[in-house]
């Protein structure tokens, strides 16, 4: 089955910088990568997905770039702000049925 | 409704105890999933369902866990003779079709005593 890894496990930079997540996956066949974003004590909710007939897609400040043939794709956040403080968690479709998940970094935003 | 349901949003259970969680997806969704979180761990596949084909139980941890989904809509997720280890935050996503992004639920936190 898909094996996804997801780096670093905790990330904590200053208000205005830049973050960087990574995730890696097993299965080149695979095609949807998602990203979700779960504040503490709340449902996952996806910001950003991507699939794989393109390197990478923007929304505001958020970014996702994926490089198939190396099969691992990232999510950037620009201008980081208190409110982008988070756990947040990749994924990929497996089979074209389920998503299999990251197991999740936890961003903080220092102001 | 406009989201996906889940009921209860919390469950405190004595060990050996059975529980019945449910969950309500998006009318119109044909897949839905449920996932299981440890505390401060990721997202564990746990069953899926899409549309009349038989369900994917591939990740269901033991024979205490079952889950039916009754008329491709409503699902329970049963765990029979609950451990400790059970405790978890049990959740709930559909999507219209296998390959889009899921709207998870707001979970059911689950405390085996």
């Amino acid at each position: 089955g898909e094996n996804v890894e997801q780096h670093p496990s905790t990330l904590s930079v200053q208000e205005g910088d830049s973050a960087v997540i990574k995730c890696t996956y097993s299965d080149s066949a695979s095609n949807y990568f998602p990203w979700y974003k779960q504040e503490l004590g709340k449902r996952p909710q996806l910001i950003i997905d991507i699939r794989s007939n393109v390197g990478e897609k923007k929304d505001q400040r958020i970014a996702v770039t994926l490089n198939k043939t190396a099969k691992h794709f990232s999510l950037h956040i620009t201008e980081t702000q208190p409110e982008d403080s988070a756990v947040y968690f990749c994924a990929v479709l497996q089979g074209a049925q389920k998503l299999v998940f990251g197991q999740g970094t936890r961003l903080t935003i220092n102001p | 409704g406009a989201g996906v349901s889940q009921s209860p949003s919390n469950k405190v259970t004595e060990k050996g105890k059975d529980v019945e969680l449910r969950c309500d997806p998006i009318s119109g969704h044909t897949a839905l999933y449920w996932y299981r979180q440890s505390l401060g761990q990721g997202l564990e596949f746990l069953i899926y369902f899409q549309g009349n084909s038989a369900p994917d139980k591939s990740g269901l941890p033991s024979d205490r866990f079952s889950a039916e989904r009754t008329g491709g809509s409503v699902s329970t997720l049963t765990i029979q003779r609950t451990q400790q280890e059970d405790s978890a935050v049990y959740l709930c996503a559909s999507c219209p079709q296998a390959n889009y992004g899921y709207t998870f639920g707001s979970g059911t936190r689950l405390t085996v005593v």
